[in-house]
């Protein structure tokens, strides 16, 4: 089976650094998304990984480590923009990638 | 690139009714995905097709549900009857083979069946 868990909801300040996590355990893995999802919006495409390991992308980054079944997105430098839905999606890419719940991410000011 | 592109983007239907969403991927994907989004049970995968081959329907929860992909560059999912659990929005993905880009996700269907 697929199982995902994020945290449902956090909040952070303007220009503050946060980090959401995710845990996994499926089937078949080689590799795991994040995607970001504004409310009423498509989500889209943030970062994949594939090694364990660190992958930065500007103000977004992403770790993974596949023993552990763990990844975590780390937003720096908070904007009121990056007020959304971050989704992890973990499996095999091209086929059955299992999305999880998300974390509602609310930036105050 | 205009995307992927879904239609229509709002469909209000009654129970009963047949209900046909409709997907353009990205020229040049070759993977193309249909899921479904609602507040209870998140993003969920109904089938995904690699090469316009159907390869793995098993998240298609009922028969009522039907999906095809007659040509690279078209695709549809079919409810016959809809009913009111129906209601979500829906959502076409599409993809290159390599995972360097992601999925890139349509706007979306929001369904709703009364």
């Amino acid at each position: 089976g697929q199982n995902i868990d994020q945290p449902t909801e956090m909040t952070a300040t303007e220009g503050a650094i946060v980090q959401i996590n995710c845990t996994y355990q499926t089937s078949g893995f080689n590799g795991l998304f994040w995607y970001q999802q504004h409310a009423g919006e498509a989500p889209t495409f943030l970062s994949y990984n594939v090694l364990d390991g660190l992958e930065e992308k500007g103000r977004f980054s992403s770790f993974l480590s596949r023993s552990k079944g763990y990844s975590y997105l780390l937003l720096k430098e908070l904007q009121m923009k990056d007020s959304a839905s971050y989704l992890c999606a973990a499996g095999h890419y091209g086929q059955n990638f299992v999305f999880g719940p998300g974390t509602r991410l609310s930036v105050l000011p | 690139d205009a995307g992927v592109i879904q239609s229509p983007r709002h469909e209000v239907t009654e129970m009963g009714q047949e209900v046909t969403l409709r997907c353009k991927p990205i020229s040049g994907h070759n993977s193309l995905f249909w899921y479904r989004q609602t507040m209870m049970r998140g993003l969920e995968l109904l089938i995904y097709f690699n090469n316009n081959v159907p390869i793995d329907d098993s998240g298609m929860p009922e028969d009522r549900f039907s999906a095809k992909m007659p040509n690279a560059s078209f695709s549809t999912l079919k409810i016959q009857p809809s009913e009111p659990r129906d209601s979500a929005v829906y959502f076409c993905a599409s993809s290159l083979a390599v995972p360097r880009y992601g999925y890139t996700f349509g706007s979306g269907t929001r369904l709703t069946v009364v």
